[in-house]
């Protein structure tokens, strides 16, 4: 079955920006979606579609995707931001599933 | 404004059918293109996607689930129901069920609902 590898974990000051990566063989080629989790809460989707985002959702949070990496960018990271962060993708092949990453831990210090 | 609920058991004993339903408003499951997931995660772990029904009553399932998982909806009442066999202690977890548009985006997701599996 398809794979999602993101770090487990990313910290970044206040103001600065966090770049969290989800890799896959040739995630390129699919639509990544982002999903942040805060603690005791259902997730929230931040970006869909690679790069676009749900109303609601600031212009700091944006996406792309390429090659064998999809990168999620918080820029101005604010302490609201500390959170959980999953990537997702559907998995077409023989297997026609929903897959989510790992996911990463985000830190502001 | 869409939203759904989880309602369940919050314990089940070790092989027993675990049944919980999602009651959703703010859309139609009849409507094209729309969707209702169901998705868990273990206490301090990472999200695990389990099973998605559309409004056509096409369904998916996880490959490693699905055997033990059956999904289906009744458009009337506005509610999904999700059930999975056999549980086992390995199966608590917080079950969420969530709103996909377009396919395959979980939009709006449920509080969520915790299932501890013990006899």
């Amino acid at each position: 079955s398809y794979v999602l590898t993101q770090p487990p974990s990313v910290s970044v000051a206040p103001g600065q920006t966090a770049r969290i990566t989800c890799g896959g063989n040739n995630i390129g080629s699919k639509s990544v979606h982002w999903y942040q989790q805060k603690p005791g809460q259902a997730p929230v989707l931040v970006v869909y579609d690679d790069s676009d985002r749900p109303s609601g959702i600031p212009e700091r949070f944006s996406g792309s995707n390429s090659g064998n990496t999809a990168t999620l960018t918080i820029s101005r990271v604010e302490a609201g931001d500390e959170a959980d962060y999953y990537c997702q993708v559907w998995d077409s092949s023989s297997d026609h599933q929903s897959v989510f990453g790992t996911g990463t831990k985000v830190t502001v210090l | 404004q869409i939203t759904l609920k989880e309602s369940g058991p919050t314990l089940v004993k070790p092989t027993q059918t675990l049944t919980l339903t999602c009651t959703f408003s703010g859309f139609s499951l009849s409507t094209s293109g729309v969707g209702v997931g169901w998705i868990r995660q273990p206490p301090g772990k990472a999200l695990e996607w389990l099973a998605l029904i559309y409004w056509d009553d096409d369904k998916r399932y996880s490959p490693s689930l699905k055997s033990r998982l059956t999904i289906t909806k009744d458009t009337s009442k506005n509610q999904v129901v999700l059930t999975m066999t056999n549980m086992d202690p390995v199966d608590t977890a917080t079950y969420y069920c969530a709103h996909s548009s377009p396919h395959p985006v979980l939009r709006v997701w449920g509080q969520g609902t915790l299932v501890t599996v013990s006899s």
